[in-house]
C-alpha cells in the first residue's frame, strides 16, 4: 500500500470547517483513499473513501486532486466531539492485500 | 453501536497465561480482521479471515493464533502472555475482502498483563 503523510497535529475552532491534508504521492491507479478517525481509544470509525472523484457524505467531504497525489478531508462544521486522531489510508482495490494499514494520523483538537 | 461485538471489554491477567478474545462480525459480513494497538506501536494489523479461511497475515506473533468459525465469529488466542502484550485489541468486519469494502470496527478488548 502507498505511504501517506499527514500533519502530526492541528487545531481548529468549533463551528468552523476543518481541512485535513494528506499526501500520497506514490498512490497507484487502483488504490482507494480512506479516512478513519479514532476518538480516545474507541474503535476506529469510518468517515469516507474515494478512488478518483470527490465524495461527500453526512460526515465529511473528500477532495482528491486530479493527479491523485494528495487529498483533503473536510469536516464542514467542526464540533468538540470531532476531537480525534484522523487517519488517511491508501488501500489497494484488489482482492489481495485488503487490510487497512494505519499510520500515525493527525491529532485534531477542536477548541471552543 | 457499530454492530461488531467484542468480548470481553476488559481483561486483566498475569504473565505466562493464555486468553481468548472473541469477535462477532456485523450481520452479513464475511470478513474479519484483528488489530492490536499498544501505546508505542499504533494500530497494527494482525490477521484477516474471510468466510473461515485466512486471507492475510500481518505482524502476528507465533504465540498468537486466530480462527473464524462456521457461524463467522472469530477468536484471537494469545498465549504465554508477556507484559508487552498489554494493548487494545480491535476486531473489524466487512462484507467482502476487496479494497472497496468498508471495515467496521468494534469497541475493542483492553488486555492488561501484570
Amino acid at each position: 500500500d502507498a505511504k501517506t503523510t499527514q500533519p502530526t497535529s492541528m487545531d481548529c475552532a468549533e463551528g468552523r470547517a476543518a481541512n485535513l491534508p494528506c499526501n500520497h504521492s506514490t498512490i497507484s491507479g487502483n488504490e482507494y483513499v480512506y479516512w478513519y478517525r479514532q476518538i480516545h481509544s474507541q474503535g476506529p470509525q469510518y468517515i469516507i473513501h474515494g478512488l478518483k472523484n470527490n465524495e461527500t457524505n453526512e460526515m465529511a467531504s473528500l477532495i482528491i486532486t486530479e493527479d491523485r497525489k494528495s487529498s483533503t478531508l473536510i469536516l464542514p462544521h467542526a464540533t468538540l466531539r470531532d476531537t480525534a486522531v484522523y487517519y488517511c489510508i491508501v488501500r489497494v482495490a484488489a482482492a489481495a492485500g485488503n487490510k487497512l494499514t494505519f499510520g500515525g494520523g493527525t491529532r485534531v483538537l477542536v477548541k471552543p | 453501536d457499530s454492530g461488531v461485538t467484542q468480548t470481553p471489554k476488559h481483561l486483566i491477567t498475569a504473565t505466562g497465561q493464555r486468553v481468548t478474545l472473541r469477535c462477532s462480525p456485523r450481520s452479513g459480513d464475511l470478513s474479519v480482521y484483528w488489530y492490536q494497538q499498544s501505546l508505542d506501536q499504533g494500530l497494527q494489523f494482525l490477521i484477516q479471515y474471510y468466510n473461515g479461511e485466512e486471507r492475510a497475515k500481518g505482524n502476528i506473533l507465533e504465540r498468537f493464533s486466530a480462527q473464524q468459525f462456521p457461524d463467522l465469529h472469530s477468536e484471537l488466542n494469545l498465549s504465554s502472555l508477556e507484559l508487552g502484550d498489554s494493548a487494545l485489541y480491535f476486531c473489524a468486519s466487512s462484507v467482502g475482502y476487496s479494497g472497496a469494502n468498508v471495515l467496521t470496527f468494534g469497541a475493542g478488548s483492553r488486555l492488561t498483563v501484570l
